[in-house]
């Protein structure tokens, strides 16, 4: 079974400056994706970056960025630059192929935005 | 196409009714997945199709639930006899298969059982 942890159920920070929201996982599959989901209050999941697992580079998303650490099964998001408008639940999801691709998700860690 | 779309946004019922939601996927996309999220939770996996066939039922998914596909098109979530405890938000996600591409999710139908 696959699980995902977020350990932190609330961050802020500040207008402009640089924030990284953890995120941990488990699994004993060895073909799998690892997903950012950004849910404001409308409630519509909105994808922020994806990383398929046999890739070691980084994605990048123009100010969205990740920290794949495949041995230590972290997946940490960077938000650089931050505005008014990354201000959401995120949540941290993974997808194994041989699973049916079903989206397990994180609790999910709540980030503000003080201008 | 315009994406996935949920209907309807918000019902709400008495305890002991049943309700359908519908949800409409991407259609290219031959993987449907029900999610349902309470509030301050991540979505939890309850189902899911690859064209009209079933292939997964969580155990989250009681005997009162049920989901179709007919026709590998759109899908319905059928919740008989509800209870207060089924109030949630109710997400549909689309999909090719996994590696080529990602999941497009619905706005969602928000259940509130009086």
């Amino acid at each position: 079974a696959q699980t995902v942890t977020q350990s932190q159920p609330e961050m802020s920070v500040q207008e402009a400056e640089t924030v990284t929201l953890s995120c941990t996982y488990d699994t004993s599959e060895s073909d799998y994706y690892l997903f950012w989901y950004k849910q404001p209050p409308s409630r519509q999941m909105i994808l922020v970056i994806r990383q398929e697992a046999y890739k070691q580079q980084n994605a990048t998303e123009n100010r969205f960025s990740v920290n794949f650490q495949k041995a230590a099964k972290s997946f940490s998001l960077k938000i650089s630059d931050s505005q008014l408008g990354d201000a959401a639940m995120y949540f941290c999801a993974c997808a194994a192929y041989n699973q049916g691709g079903k989206l397990i998700f994180g609790q999910g860690t709540e980030l503000s935005v003080k201008p | 196409d315009t994406g996935v779309s949920q209907d309807p946004r918000h019902k709400i019922t008495k305890r002991g009714q049943n309700v359908t939601f519908r949800c409409d996927p991407i259609s290219e996309h031959n993987r449907l997945y029900w999610y349902r999220q309470t509030l301050g939770q991540g979505p939890e996996f309850l189902t899911y199709f690859q064209n009209e066939a079933q292939l997964e039922k969580s155990r989250l998914l009681s005997d009162r639930f049920s989901a179709e596909r007919p026709k590998g098109s759109f899908s319905t979530l059928e919740i008989q006899r509800t209870e207060q405890g089924d109030s949630a938000m109710y997400l549909c996600a689309s999909s090719s298969p996994p590696g080529q591409g990602g999941y497009t999710f619905g706005s969602g139908t928000r259940l509130t059982v009086v």
